[in-house]
């Protein structure tokens, strides 16, 4: 079975600081995929980034930043000079194939407030 | 509008009643699925289907659950019997088949309340 954690149930920092969310993923499966995804207010789950499993290179996209450690089973994700428009819930997720029909299996989301 | 969509957004029914969700995907997408979202948690695996065929159903899917797709194109989500548990966001998202490197797109979600 796939897990994913995390564990920053809600972070609040102010707008141009630094922000890390961190994931944690459980996994027996040695092919995967990891995801971020952001859920503003209006709800729709817009996708952010995939790795899989074979690639550990880290991968920066503006302002989004993501650092993946199979070492750690790590996959985290760093906001850099924060925006109030960053503010929604981050989820993490996770999938595999073999028969698990590549469904995501998300953690419980981290709700990020960044104050004016 | 070429995403994902969902309709009605919102809903709100007595306990004990039907009600019946739809959702458009992505029209070349051959893989849906449906999740669902409870207040403080992550979405949660409810349903998958390749074209018109149901491969997947989570145990959280209780018998008074039901979802087609006909024809391979829309799908719909019915819940009978409603009970106040169900009150919950109702998503769906669609990817283009493959392996899991393809990025799945969400809609909007269908907000169950069941009073």
């Amino acid at each position: 079975a796939q897990k994913v954690t995390q564990a920053q149930t809600e972070i609040s920092v102010v707008e141009k600081e630094d922000v890390t969310l961190d994931c944690v993923y459980e996994t027996r499966d040695t092919t995967y995929y990891l995801f971020w995804y952001k859920q503003p207010p209006s709800g729709e789950l817009v996708f952010l980034i995939r790795r899989n499993s074979f690639d550990e290179q880290n991968e920066i996209s503006g302002r989004y930043s993501w650092n993946f450690q199979k070492s750690t089973s790590s996959f985290n994700f760093t906001i850099t000079a924060s925006q109030v428009v960053d503010s929604a819930v981050y989820f993490c997720a996770l999938s595999v194939g073999r028969g698990s029909n590549y469904k995501l299996t998300f953690g419980k989301g981290t709700l990020l407030t960044v104050n004016p | 509008d070429t995403g994902v969509s969902q309709d009605p957004r919102h809903k709100i029914t007595k306990r004990g009643q039907n009600v019946t969700f739809r959702c458009d995907p992505i029209s070349e997408h051959n893989r849906l699925y449906w999740y669902r979202q409870t207040l403080g948690q992550g979405p949660e695996f409810l349903t998958y289907f390749q074209n018109e065929a149901q491969l997947e159903k989570s145990r959280l899917l209780s018998d008074r659950f039901s979802a087609e797709r006909p024809k391979g194109s829309f799908s719909t989500l019915e819940i009978q019997r409603t009970e106040q548990g169900d009150s919950a966001m109702y998503l769906c998202a669609s990817s283009l088949g493959g392996g899991g490197e393809t990025e799945a797109f969400f809609g909007q979600g269908t907000r169950l309340t069941v009073v």
